[in-house]
């Protein structure tokens, strides 16, 4: 069965400038995540939904990250404007309803 | 939300050893607890995971235990080889999911 799939898989831009992720689960996953994962720390939880509603977007930087899964299927997240501290790896998993997640290779963003 | 703290930070072994991580948790309705290695610049890959209705779950030289009423569960790694050297994170899960800081395993030759 085909994992997560992510794109770009690297990204360099410029502080106040914009980027999206995009994001393709494991055919029949409900549940999808976006987690921030900085160098030597570990992954933190911006937003997970199920089917097309959010469950938690607690820890979502919502003055400049948005995201959204149409039709309950793919997933993008957006950063306007990116900050130097956004500099991370950006993983997206996916799940059944339980169990998992299982994660996509990450998108390694650098802001300059 | 749910916390979830980790320890230790780093932990080395001798090849052969056993190791151990523990970690707790904030939330006592968290009922499922995954364990995850992840080696240099790759992603996360689920090794092991336990369900709150259990108590203690082996897959070969891994184990899992948990321990509801201390809001506590440990992953131990016996006979450690060069190959299990990674960082390993815990991560519990009700609605949402939330990981732990991270253990960075060396396992010496």
């Amino acid at each position: 069965e085909a994992g997560v799939a992510q794109s770009p898989r690297y990204k360099i831009i410029e502080k106040r400038q914009s980027v999206a992720f995009w994001c393709n689960p494991i055919s029949g996953h409900a549940t999808l995540y976006w987690y921030q994962q900085i160098l030597g720390q570990g992954p933190k939880l911006l937003i997970q939904f199920q089917n097309n509603g959010v469950v938690d977007d607690s820890q979502l930087p919502k003055d400049r990250f948005s995201a959204e899964r149409l039709k309950g299927v793919d997933s993008t997240l957006k950063i306007q404007p990116a900050k130097l501290e956004d500099s991370a790896v950006y993983l997206c998993a996916s799940s059944l309803i339980t169990g998992g997640p299982f994660f996509g290779p990450g998108t390694r963003l650098t802001v300059l | 939300g749910e916390n979830v703290e980790q320890h230790p930070s780093t932990l080395s072994v001798q090849e052969g050893d056993s190791a151990v991580i523990k970690c707790t948790y904030s939330d006592s309705a968290s009922n499922y607890f995954p364990w995850y290695k992840q080696e240099l610049g790759k992603r996360p890959q689920l090794i092991i995971d336990i369900r709150s209705n259990v108590g203690e779950k082996k897959d070969q030289r891994i184990a899992v235990t948990l321990n509801k009423t201390a809001k506590h569960f440990s992953l131990h790694i016996t006979e450690t080889q060069p190959e299990d050297s990674a960082v390993y994170f815990c991560a519990a899960s009700l609605v949402s999911t939330r990981f732990g800081a991270g253990t960075r395993l060396t396992v010496k030759p």
